[in-house]
C-alpha cells in the first residue's frame, strides 16, 4: 500500500531561520503529492502540490518544495521562518478514496 | 470561487446521543466529498467517501454514518456516541476524478466532537 512517511515529529526553529520539513513517499508510479498546513483547531489549508513538470514547485506563504524521484522524498522548504508558521504540516500522496497523509511534523518557532 | 462550511464547529455530547455533523459546498457542481477523523495526536483517517447523491462507501467500520442527500451536502451521522467517536472531523471536497488523473482535496474548518 501507498504510504507516507516525516521522519521528524516535532521541529524548532528561531524565527528568521530557514526551514526543511522532510517527507518521504513509498513506490509509485505517479505521486501525486501534496503538503498541507494545520493550525491549531483550524482545517487543513493547501501549501502546494505536485502533478507532473517542474519538480521544483512554489506555494503560497513564501514555501517550495522539491521533489527528487531517486529519493522518493517531497520536502518541504521555506528560507526564512514567521513567527505565524508554527503549526502542524502534513505532507500527503493519492488521489479521490487513496488520498493518504503522513503523520504529520510540528513546528515551533522561537521569537 | 469554492467555499466549504461544516457546522456546528464544536460540540459536546454525552455517550449514547445520537449525532448530526453536516458540511456544505459551494461554488463546484457534482464534487466528491470526504469525511475525515483526527484523534488527539494522530493522523487523518479517512472514514468515508462518496462520488454522487446516494453514493457513499465507507473506509472504516464503526458506528458512524454518512449521508449525502444533496449534490454539495454531506452529513456525518450516529444513532449512539462511544467515547472514542471523540475527535476533530473533517469535511474535504475534490473536483470529479478524470481516469488517472490528479484531484485536489480541499477542506472545512473542521468540528471539534467531545463525547463524555
Amino acid at each position: 500500500a501507498q504510504s507516507v512517511t516525516q521522519p521528524d515529529i516535532h521541529i524548532t526553529v528561531s524565527e528568521g531561520a530557514s526551514l526543511e520539513l522532510r517527507c518521504n513517499y513509498s513506490y509509485g508510479a505517479t505521486p501525486y503529492l501534496f503538503w498541507y498546513v494545520q493550525s491549531p483547531g483550524q482545517g487543513l489549508q493547501l501549501l502546494l502540490k505536485y502533478f507532473s513538470g517542474d519538480t521544483l514547485v512554489q506555494g503560497i506563504k513564501g514555501f517550495e518544495a522539491e521533489f527528487k524521484r531517486s529519493q522518493s522524498s517531497f520536502n518541504l522548504r521555506k528560507p526564512s521562518v514567521h513567527w505565524s508558521d508554527a503549526a502542524e504540516y502534513f505532507c500527503a500522496r493519492g488521489r479521490g478514496q487513496n488520498f493518504v497523509f503522513g503523520p504529520g511534523t510540528r513546528l515551533s518557532v522561537l521569537p | 470561487s469554492q467555499t466549504i462550511h461544516q457546522w456546528p464547529a464544536t460540540l459536546v455530547q454525552p455517550v449514547g446521543s445520537p449525532l448530526s455533523l453536516e458540511c456544505t459546498v459551494e461554488g463546484t457542481s457534482n464534487p466528491n466529498l470526504y469525511w475525515y477523523r483526527q484523534a488527539a495526536g494522530r493522523g487523518l483517517q479517512l472514514l468515508f467517501y462518496s462520488v454522487g447523491i446516494g453514493q457513499i462507501s465507507s473506509e472504516v467500520p464503526q458506528n458512524l454514518s454518512a449521508s449525502r442527500p444533496q449534490d454539495r451536502q454531506f452529513i456525518l451521522s450516529s444513532k449512539k456516541l462511544l467515547l472514542s467517536d471523540s475527535g476533530f472531523y473533517l469535511c474535504a471536497w475534490s473536483a470529479p476524478l478524470l481516469a488517472g488523473g490528479p484531484d485536489t482535496q480541499y477542506f472545512g474548518p473542521g468540528t471539534r466532537l467531545t463525547v463524555l
